[in-house]
């Protein structure tokens, strides 16, 4: 089973702020990573596919890097519905499909 | 509009059973493999079942395994889990999700609150 660590748990960061979410992989992905964003009480919804392609209607405020077992979710200029928690997933090796346990953006 | 509806949850004593369904609209589900992921309170995602399109291939997680068991119904749009001898660490909302191809999740419901207690 692929394990995922993100990190940090939690970023506590101002509206307009960027930040970077890590996702390490404890085996190479290739770029067979997906990223999602969980409002409180909401369904995740998928952002980011393929580790760089942004979903349908997705904002280009996110963006997806990296490849292999080490990858990074960017939110620019962090807007208030970006407060949320976000989780990374694997479809490189199946199954299981593993997630993340998350990282929470939470305002500062 | 695409939708996909979970019910069939709720309280239910451990060694219990109950059986989720999930109402799919708006897409062709006939042609999509579907899953379900758990979320405990308060903890992350956990993926438990895959069902191909055809229901030819079907996983389960090892937490689940011999317990929870998937199936679909293509003629009225609709997945199902049942899950029997069910146990206090089985408490958690449980999401059907759409899947494309074998890799990510692009569709979730909004999920249904197992809650395992005597």
């Amino acid at each position: 089973e692929i394990v995922m660590t993100q990190s940090p748990a939690i970023l506590s960061v101002s509206p307009g702020d960027t930040v970077t979410l890590s996702c390490r992989a404890s085996q190479s992905l290739s770029i067979n990573l997906a990223w999602y964003q969980q409002r409180p009480g909401q369904a995740p919804r998928l952002l980011i596919y393929g580790a760089f392609t942004r979903a349908t209607g997705i904002s280009a405020r996110f963006s997806g890097s990296g490849s292999g077992t080490e990858f990074t979710l960017t939110i620019s200029s962090l807007q208030s519905e970006d407060f949320a928690v976000y989780y990374c997933q694997q479809y490189n090796k199946w199954p299981p499909w593993t997630f993340g346990q998350g990282t929470k953006v939470e305002i500062k | 509009e695409m939708q996909l509806v979970e019910s069939g949850g709720g309280l239910v004593q451990p060694g219990g059973s109950l059986r989720l369904s999930c109402a799919a609209s708006g897409f062709t589900f006939s042609t999509y493999s579907m899953n379900w992921v758990r979320q405990t309170p308060g903890k992350g995602l956990e993926w438990l079942s895959y069902i191909s399109s055809s229901s030819l291939a079907i996983y389960y997680a090892d937490s689940v395994k011999g317990r929870f068991t998937i199936s679909r119904d293509n003629a009225r749009n609709s997945l199902y889990l049942q899950m029997n001898n069910l146990r206090d660490e089985d408490t958690a909302v449980y999401y059907c999700a759409r899947q494309r191809g074998n890799q990510d999740f692009d569709w979730w419901g909004q999920g249904t609150l197992v809650t395992v207690s005597s």
